[in-house]
This record gives C-alpha cells, sequence and structure tokens, in this order.
C-alpha cells in the first residue's frame, strides 16, 4: 500500500458527461501528479501541483482541470467527455520535489465512457 | 521534448533465467532515470532510481546503471522468478527548475515468467 487513496476505483458515464476523480496523498506529501494511461497513449504526465499551486502541466487537454485543495486531497475534473478520454487515470504524490524525489502512485481510477 | 524508448514485448521468460529490459531516452540535459513496475490490478511501484551518470540502482535482485554515453539504462536481473511477472516502465524526469518534475514514461514492457 502507497499511501495515496484514489476514489472511486471505477466510473462508469456517458460521453459529454462530466466527472470528478479524488486523490488523497500520502499524509505530509505537498506535491500532487496525475497521469493518465490508455492503450493507445501509453502513460502520460498531466498537471502537478505543489502546496496547492500548479507546477507544471503536461499532456492535458482543455476539457480537464485540477486543484489542490488547503488538506493537500487533489480533484482531477473531467468535462464534455468523449469516448477516448476512458482510460486509467493515476493520482501520485511525493514529500518534496527536485532530483531525489520519489513519486508514490495510488491504485487508480478506471474510467469508462461509453 | 524528452522521450524514453522501451522493448514493448510481451517478453516471455522461463525460471530462473537472466532478464534484460532494453530501455534508451532523449532528453535536453542530465535527467534522472527511473524504473517502475506495475502488477496486475495495481499502481505504479519504485523499483529503482539513479540520479546521476555512472549511478547504479538496484532493488529486489534488478539493477540498472544510468550510461550517459549511450543514453541508456537497461534494466537486468540475474534469475527471473514467476512472481516478477508484470509491466515495468522505464521513466525520466529533468529537473528545470521550479519544481516542475513530471515523469515522462515509456511505453511499458510486459513480462511473462514461465514455471
Amino acid at each position: 500500500d502507497s499511501g495515496v487513496t484514489q476514489t472511486p476505483k471505477h466510473l462508469i458515464t456517458a460521453t459529454g458527461q462530466r466527472v470528478t476523480l479524488r486523490c488523497s496523498p500520502r499524509s505530509g506529501d505537498l506535491s500532487v501528479y496525475w497521469y493518465q494511461q490508455s492503450l493507445d497513449q501509453g502513460l502520460q504526465f498531466l498537471i502537478q501541483y505543489y502546496n496547492g499551486e500548479e507546477r507544471a502541466k503536461g499532456n492535458i487537454l482543455e476539457r480537464f482541470s485540477a486543484q489542490q485543495f488547503p488538506d493537500l486531497h487533489s480533484e482531477l475534473n473531467l468535462s464534455s467527455l468523449e469516448l477516448g478520454d476512458s482510460a486509467l487515470y493515476f493520482c501520485a504524490s511525493s514529500p518534496r520535489q527536485g532530483p531525489k524525489n520519489i513519486q508514490y502512485f495510488g491504485a487508480g481510477t478506471r474510467l469508462s465512457v461509453l | 521534448g524528452d522521450s524514453v524508448t522501451q522493448m514493448e514485448g510481451p517478453v516471455t521468460l522461463s525460471e530462473e533465467a537472466f532478464l534484460t529490459i532494453n530501455c534508451t531516452y532523449t532528453a535536453t540535459g542530465y535527467p534522472s532515470l527511473f524504473w517502475y513496475v506495475q502488477y496486475p490490478g495495481e499502481g505504479l511501484q519504485l523499483l529503482l532510481k539513479a540520479t546521476k551518470a555512472d549511478d547504479k540502482g538496484s532493488n529486489k535482485g534488478f539493477e540498472a546503471t544510468y550510461r550517459k554515453e549511450t543514453t541508456s539504462f537497461h534494466l537486468e536481473k540475474g534469475s527471473v522468478q514467476v512472481s516478477d511477472s508484470a509491466v515495468y516502465f522505464c521513466a525520466l524526469v529533468m529537473y528545470s527548475g521550479g519544481g516542475a518534475d513530471g515523469l515522462t514514461f515509456g511505453k511499458g514492457t510486459h513480462l511473462i515468467i514461465q514455471p
């Protein structure tokens, strides 16, 4: 158990809908990362927050947004969903930044868009 | 941009065989390099890492050496077990200041160990 909690484990929804994925980082970790894993794109970095502030953006679509709250949990919002958004979404957390940093991954949320 | 290339497999080996999974990278500077492992139905776990050239990361019998001259970070294990069956991801991160350190992953290598 990595200590990173993601909810829900599975989510089934329809095209055009909006969903929210939640991540609770390990106790004391200030950084939160979101990744998308799909069969065609592989594992892609989406976005990073550090202590409530956005630090970096990767291949995140404009339809997607995220935030990190004062208690350090994070939410990833996906809107106007398309079939191609079906994927496994991982959250990771880490205590610090820099070369010695290690990211700890949650078990993921599997999103199915029908 | 930065990228990681690794053999995708599946790679099928017999128990106690020697394992090599190749990983090469392209980066504008000197990244830190990682191997992560994903068991069925689980998230990714860090297997080992190396943060500078010639560093060797090791864990659970797995090893990888950061080779700057060949831009490689090949994963090796001398004798694999059935329990090593999983998907292995090579990854890098460039630290460019400002605290941004999202990982860039390879496509993953599915390893199957047969008894």
